[in-house]
């Protein structure tokens, strides 16, 4: 079974505050993806990867950046975040885009003060 | 760009019910549609997918889904729930070949025990 590592599994922070989300998966997935969930809205992309050194814009990019490391590794950035940012966070990877099977992580919990 | 709507945000059935979750997409060409569920405070879990040939999909812990091109549907079902069985379960879309998995807004499934 695959594994998607994410890290912290819950942070709060003020409005203008600073924060990274870590992202980890272990099966050498060369897709991996940054979700937000909120109520009413199910999941929404935010940013996604293909490989080291790729970004991709997902549909709710603003507010957000993101990096990916390695292979393995891909963060979400807030440099200044915003209470519109309060939200639960899922990173997942998938082996060849979305018409393969998406591995989540836990989630992070989110909360701007 | 593809579209997922699940019409239920919540539906109530009793253990040893059966059940059938409502999803509908939009998009004109070929399309992936899969189903994932999602127990509370956990990332989402892969439960099956279409892409081509037999409209009846199984998949795990005896969901199955059909597609139906007329209807634009994909909806999931369960001969008997079992309470374990409670949870969100989010319908989810692709294009042929596409990097952005499009999710809906999810369906609560509460199973009575």
């Amino acid at each position: 079974e695959a594994a998607v590592t994410q890290s912290p599994r819950n942070k709060v922070t003020v409005t203008g505050g600073n924060v990274t989300l870590s992202c980890r998966q272990t099966n050498s997935h060369n897709y991996m993806y940054w979700y937000r969930q909120d109520t009413g809205h199910g999941l929404r992309l935010i940013h996604y990867s293909y490989g080291a050194g790729n970004l991709q814009i997902g549909d709710v990019p603003d507010g957000y950046k993101a990096t990916r490391t390695t292979q393995e590794d891909f963060f979400l950035l807030l440099e200044l975040a915003s209470p519109s940012q309060t939200s639960l966070y899922f990173c997942a990877s998938s082996e060849a885009g979305a018409n393969e099977r998406l591995f989540f992580g836990h989630g992070t919990k989110l909360s701007v003060l | 760009t593809q579209t997922v709507s699940q019409s239920d945000a919540h539906v109530t059935v009793f253990e040893g019910d059966s059940v059938e979750l409502r999803c509908n997409y939009s998009y004109g060409g070929s399309i992936y549609l899969s189903w994932y569920i999602q127990h509370h405070g956990r990332g989402l879990q892969f439960l099956l997918k279409y892409y081509s040939g037999n409209p009846v999909v199984q998949g795990v812990n005896g969901f199955e889904a059909e597609f139906s091109k007329s209807d634009s549907s994909f909806h999931l079902r369960k001969a008997s729930v079992h309470w374990s069985d409670s949870a969100v379960y989010f319908c989810a879309a692709s294009i042929t070949m596409g990097y952005k998995l499009t999710f809906g807004t999810g369906t609560s499934l509460l199973v009575d025990p």
